[in-house]
């Protein structure tokens, strides 16, 4: 089993649609988490961090379920803008000190016209 | 604020060839990283840097060689290009990660064929 896996897609979406993908984890002792960002042929961008009590930011709200070990994405009012490759990313320690940061494959989304 | 830069942008290297891959990042980090992309593989971690002059693998780390010697550089270097390390690959940086939540910081990327 994957460390980290989304549904790779693509979620293709009509404008203005809302949208969610999740992303589950398979470390329970995970410590943080992040939605991450990129476009074709691009770097990851920093989308947002995902808090335990959920957060939004503007049409963005990620969500955390330690128990069920996933955290979910959900985009309102879809823009053209937004389509792009969504990461999952999971920060965890690792024997010896330190932590790593896994990546998720990445949900594709496109919005239409 | 450059942020994190990576160079070459581009390079294609015939099998065998050595090269080494440069990443500079302005933000006074301490972590820096290596990641390798590739389709259905998501980002895998070839080397990291907790700071200057140590370095320590990843989780690809074979035929790779990284060193750390200024706080803001962290090389990348192939001794002896193979196919299989045709890839996009992707420099990072970070404040320390013992703080909780502390994002990475990415790179434009560095696309590399090996003929």
């Amino acid at each position: 089993r994957k460390e980290v896996e989304q549904d790779p897609g693509p979620f293709n979406v009509p404008e203005g649609a809302t949208v969610a993908f999740n992303c589950t984890y398979s470390n329970s002792a995970s410590q943080s988490f992040f939605w991450y960002r990129q476009d074709c042929r691009k770097e990851p961008k920093l989308l947002m961090s995902v808090y335990s009590s959920g957060n939004e930011d503007g049409r963005f709200t990620a969500q955390l379920n330690r128990a069920s070990q996933y955290i979910s994405l959900l985009i309102r009012d879809s823009k053209l803008s937004d389509s792009a490759t969504y990461l999952c990313v999971v920060k965890s320690g690792v024997t010896g000190g330190g932590n790593k940061l896994t990546f998720g494959t990445g949900t594709q989304l496109k919005v239409e016209l | 604020n450059a942020g994190v830069t990576q160079t070459p942008k581009f390079r294609v290297l015939k099998t065998g060839q050595s090269m080494t891959l440069l990443c500079a990042q302005d933000m006074n980090h301490e972590y820096m990283y290596w990641y390798r992309q590739d389709p259905g593989m998501g980002l895998r971690l070839i080397h990291y840097s907790v700071g200057e002059g140590t370095t320590a693998k990843g989780e690809v780390p074979d035929g790779y060689n990284v060193s750390r010697l200024k706080k803001q550089n962290f090389l990348l270097g192939l001794e002896s290009a193979a196919p299989s390390q045709t890839s996009v690959y992707f420099c990072a940086s970070s404040y320390s990660p013992g703080a909780r939540g502390q994002p990475q910081h990415f790179g434009d990327g560095t696309r590399l064929s090996i003929l």
